[in-house]
């Protein structure tokens, strides 16, 4: 258990729909990020903040939008769906944001969109 | 960011046997990090190595790091059906801009360990 928490563990919806999925990050961790990982793209970066604040964009769709609220916990939020945002989202969390420590990852989020 | 690539893409081993994967990456590092995933499930923190770092160990896993070759192993040694997963590094840069870095993944190694 890296306690990092996850919800929904499964998330079934239709195209069109907008969705929240949240993570709660270990204790003491002020940074999060996001990740999709879907079976042609692979696992990939989406946005990271640090204590509340945006710190790094990667390859996020407009579609997509993330927060990270005072008591550190964030949420993704992805609206008008498509067939192609089915994957798996991830968030990871670290202690800081300089990259010298590792990130410890989330169970993660299947979304299918049908 | 910049992502690193594994080899082998598979890799299919007898319990017992010894497992070696290799990274290479493309620029300086301030640190190189091994993750295991088993199928479907989140990332796991194996092993970070150091930039001034050129071995170490942690349980049954060895990592080296070269960085004059820019390249990076993980040995597993006598491995264990547990160990089936897919396994993947990310170089961290020497400069990751902003205060911010994140993890880039290649497409791993995906270890099998037959019983």
């Amino acid at each position: 258990d890296s306690g990092v928490t996850q919800t929904p563990k499964h998330l079934i919806t239709a195209t069109g729909q907008r969705v929240t999925l949240r993570c709660s990050p270990r204790s003491g961790d002020l940074s999060v990020y996001w990740y999709q990982q879907s079976l042609d793209q692979g696992l990939q970066f989406l946005i990271q903040y640090y204590n509340g604040e945006e710190r790094a964009k990667g390859n996020i769709l407009e579609r997509f939008s993330a927060q990270q609220f005072p008591d550190l916990h964030s949420e993704l939020n992805l609206s008008s769906l498509e067939l192609g945002d089915s994957a798996l989202y991830f968030c990871a969390s670290s202690v800081e944001s300089s990259g010298s420590h590792e990130q410890y990852f989330g169970p993660g989020t299947r979304l299918t969109v049908t | 960011s910049q992502q690193g690539e594994e080899d082998p893409q598979a890799l299919s081993i007898q319990e017992g046997e010894n497992a070696t994967m290799n990274c290479s990456y493309k620029t300086s590092i301030n640190n190189l990090q091994w993750y295991r995933q088993n199928s479907g499930r989140g990332l796991v923190h194996l092993i970070l190595i150091r930039s001034n770092e050129r071995e170490k160990h942690s349980g049954r896993l060895r990592v080296t790091l070269d960085t004059s070759k820019k390249s990076s192993s993980l040995l597993i040694t006598a491995s264990r059906a547990a160990d089936t997963a897919s396994y993947f590094c990310a170089p961290i840069p020497a400069y990751s801009g902003a205060g911010s870095y994140q993890l880039t993944f290649g497409k791993g190694t995906k270890l099998s360990v037959i019983p």
